[in-house]
């Protein structure tokens, strides 16, 4: 098993649809991280978890929905998305004791398009 | 605030060519600096490191010095393989920050 594992690869739905990102990671670490990387912009940080506890959400609409049942695991449940958020949804994880994320270990991403 | 700004790519080059990508940042304090990597189909991955101004984070060939009086971070590698083509990100962390990451480049190297 890779550290960090994303499913599915992609995903394409519609605007009224409801799916869920999954991510797992087997490296023993407490602080799991979503990002956004949209074309030609910057990593967007969209969610961290430190301990299964949200600690921080970078002002992300409410269509976006996290979920961390557990230190292993990871969702990011969507619904009534916009075309915009088309993008590659990546998934990071952190050592025990480097919640600031000094070095992340990264998921392949999840491919969303959305229509 | 926090800022990375690098160049935005595309860059072709040759197999054996020189690399530069520029890297550029603006941040309160004295950050830490760092490349990550993110090769075709997968998740990014930390390059190189430095944490204070002079210093020269190094791996797998590439370098990357930290330079305070220009606020810049290059990275560099004398002579690429067609396994280096990936996209870089340029990332700083502020005391009491994230990580702030720059738009990426995407380099492709030809054979």
């Amino acid at each position: 098993e890779t550290g960090v594992t994303q499913t599915p690869r992609h995903l394409v739905m519609g605007m009224t649809n409801k799916k869920s990102l999954k991510c797992e990671q087997h490296l023993g670490h407490n602080a799991m991280y979503w990002y956004k990387q949209s074309a030609k912009k910057p990593l967007e940080l969209m969610f961290v978890y430190s301990l299964e506890e949200r600690v921080e959400n970078n002002s992300v609409p409410s269509r976006f929905s996290p979920e961390c049942p557990n230190s292993s695991h990871l969702f990011l449940h969507l619904h009534t998305l916009q075309p915009e958020d088309s993008a590659l949804y990546l998934c990071a994880s952190s050592e025990v004791g480097d919640i600031m994320g000094e070095k992340l270990f990264f998921g392949s991403g999840t491919q969303l398009s959305v229509l | 605030g926090n800022s990375v700004t690098q160049m935005e790519g595309p860059v072709t080059l040759s197999e054996e060519a020189f690399l530069t990508i520029n890297c550029t940042y603006t941040a309160t304090g004295y950050p830490s600096l760092f490349w990550y990597v993110q090769y075709p189909g997968e998740g990014l991955q930390l390059l190189l490191k430095a944490t204070k101004a002079d210093d020269k984070g190094s791996n797998k060939g590439f370098e990357a010095t930290y330079r305070k009086e220009t606020t810049s971070f290059h990275l560099e590698k004398g002579s690429v393989q067609v396994s280096d083509s990936a996209v870089y990100f340029c990332a700083l962390k502020a005391a009491g920050n994230k990580l702030t990451f720059g738009g990426g480049t995407r380099v492709l190297v030809k054979p």
